[in-house]
C-alpha cells in the first residue's frame, strides 16, 4: 500500500476560497513533498517540507508537517481557475530516496 | 536544457510481447526512478536507482526489469507485457538536496502512455 493518503479525494470551490488538502503517511521519513498534476501532464514539484520542520510557505501555498500525527496538509489561498488540478503528497524515507506518492486530491476551482 | 525525456510517447503492444521504455536526463542527477500511474490513482514506484550500476525495487515491481549502466539512461523493461501493464508510465530524476542532506526534489518526464491488448 502507498505510503501516503490525500484527504479529501475530490475538493470543488469558488475562485478565491481556499483549498485545505491532508496527508498521512505509516512510517518515518526523511522530507515529504506536494505535487501537482494538470490533466495527463507529468507532476510538477509545489514545495518541499523536511521532518525537523513543521510550516513552510511558498507564495499562496503554506503547507505545515506534524510528525507526531504522521500527517501534513497543504493549504492553497485565494484559489484561482488555473489551480485545477490533482495534487499529491509524497514522502521520501532515509536519504531522501525513494519517494512513494499518495493517490492524490482532485481539485476544482469554478471562475 | 531538456531535462527528463521519455520515450516512446505511446505505445500498443500484444500481450507476451516485450518492449523498452528510455528514459534520459541532462542533469547529472544521481536518482532516477520509474512510476506508473493508472486512471484515476496516484503514482506506484516500480523500480529505482541511486546511482550507475545501482538498482533496487519499489512498490510494484514484479514484470519490470531495470539497469543502470551510466548515470543518464534509465531504460524500463517489460519482458512479456501484460493487459494489467497497461498504463502511463513516468520518469523522474533528482540530485542531492541543495542545503540540506536528503532533500531531493524530483524532475518528472511526459509520461509514456503504454497499451497492452
Amino acid at each position: 500500500s502507498q505510503q501516503g493518503e490525500e484527504d479529501p479525494q475530490a475538493l470543488s470551490i469558488q475562485e478565491g476560497e481556499n483549498a485545505t488538502m491532508n496527508c498521512s503517511y505509516k512510517t518515518s521519513i526523511n522530507n515529504l513533498q506536494w505535487y501537482r498534476q494538470n490533466s495527463g501532464r507529468g507532476l510538477v514539484h509545489l514545495i518541499l517540507i523536511r521532518s525537523n520542520e513543521r510550516e513552510k510557505h511558498s507564495g499562496r501555498l503554506r503547507v505545515t508537517l506534524d510528525t507526531s500525527k504522521k500527517s501534513s496538509s497543504l493549504l492553497i489561498t485565494a484559489s484561482r481557475a488555473a489551480d485545477t488540478a490533482s495534487y499529491f503528497c509524497a514522502t521520501a524515507g532515509t536519504g531522501g530516496f525513494k519517494t512513494i506518492f499518495g493517490a492524490g486530491t482532485r481539485l476544482f476551482v469554478k471562475a | 536544457n531538456a531535462g527528463v525525456t521519455q520515450t516512446p510517447k505511446f505505445q500498443v503492444l500484444k500481450t507476451g510481447q516485450s518492449m523498452t521504455l528510455q528514459c534520459a536526463q541532462d542533469m547529472n542527477h544521481e536518482y532516477m526512478s520509474w512510476y506508473r500511474q493508472d486512471p484515476g490513482m496516484g503514482l506506484r514506484l516500480i523500480h529505482y536507482s541511486v546511482g550507475a550500476g545501482i538498482t533496487d525495487q519499489g512498490e510494484v515491481p514484479n514484470g519490470y526489469n531495470v539497469s543502470r549502466s551510466t548515470t543518464e539512461d534509465f531504460p524500463l523493461r517489460l519482458l512479456s507485457a501484460a493487459p494489467s501493464q497497461t498504463s502511463v508510465y513516468f520518469c523522474a530524476s533528482s540530485g542531492a538536496g541543495t542545503g540540506h542532506s536528503g532533500a531531493n526534489v524530483l524532475t518528472f518526464g511526459a509520461g509514456s502512455r503504454l497499451t497492452v491488448l
